[in-house]
């Protein structure tokens, strides 16, 4: 069975500072894996993905992301928070042989002035 | 113009009523997706189509019903509304080919609430 744990229900970080967003999986087969992000009162947005290929992946806003397998992780960062990057962030795991996501419980990312 | 459009964005309803919230999409896709997210528990799958004649259901089905009219469209029904189905409600599209392998996109949302 596949699963997602994001680490950290709230990360609070400042203006500039670096942001951290844990996430690791489990998934008996390789997965494609996302990352979304929920701006108040709007749907979900893809920020990047990992299907195959390079394991650092780069995604829109300054946000990337590094596949590691032998860790069964995919963090999110960004080197320097602004404060429109306040939202709701999901990682979500989806295994090649499947069509269906599962997403993780979700880490809210405030930033502070 | 959105590409994966819900109507209502914002219901209020009671319980024993029948809802219906509809989907429809611009995409081009065959898959589509009904979701419910609650605070903390991220997104949670009702039911999913992955053509006009394929419905399958998800992780948390009982209570709900879909229709799947035509390709652009899929609908999810509540078919007597109970307060523990307040939540927000989010229809979501996918390709079977393409270079976006189980890629989803989602639209705005629905928020439901059951008085």
């Amino acid at each position: 069975a596949q699963s997602v744990t994001q680490l950290g229900s709230h990360v609070s970080v400042s203006e500039g500072a670096l942001v951290l967003l844990r996430c690791n999986y489990s998934s008996s087969v390789p997965p494609y894996l996302f990352w979304y992000v929920q701006y108040p009162n709007q749907g979900l947005q893809l920020l990047l993905k990992y299907t195959t290929g390079a394991t650092l992946v780069k995604g829109i806003n300054g946000f990337e992301a590094e596949f590691k397998k032998s860790e069964t992780s995919f963090h999110l960062t960004k080197p320097s928070a602004h404060m429109s990057d306040a939202a709701e962030y999901f990682c979500a795991v989806s295994p090649y042989s499947a069509s269906k996501i599962i997403f993780g419980s979700g880490t809210r990312l405030s930033i502070r002035p | 113009d959105a590409d994966v459009t819900q109507t209502p964005r914002n219901r209020i309803t009671k319980t024993g009523k029948r809802i219906m919230l509809e989907c429809s999409q611009t995409k081009g896709h065959d898959r589509m997706y009904w979701y419910r997210q609650d605070p903390g528990l991220g997104l949670q799958l009702i039911y999913y189509s992955f053509d006009v004649k394929d419905i399958n259901k998800g992780e948390i089905s009982d209570g709900y019903s879909v229709s799947r009219q035509a390709q652009a469209k899929f609908s999810l029904s509540l078919e007597s509304a109970i307060p523990n189905q307040t939540a927000l409600y989010f229809c979501a599209t996918g390709a079977s080919g393409g270079s976006t392998p189980n890629e989803q996109f989602f639209g705005p949302g629905t928020r439901l609430t059951v008085l």
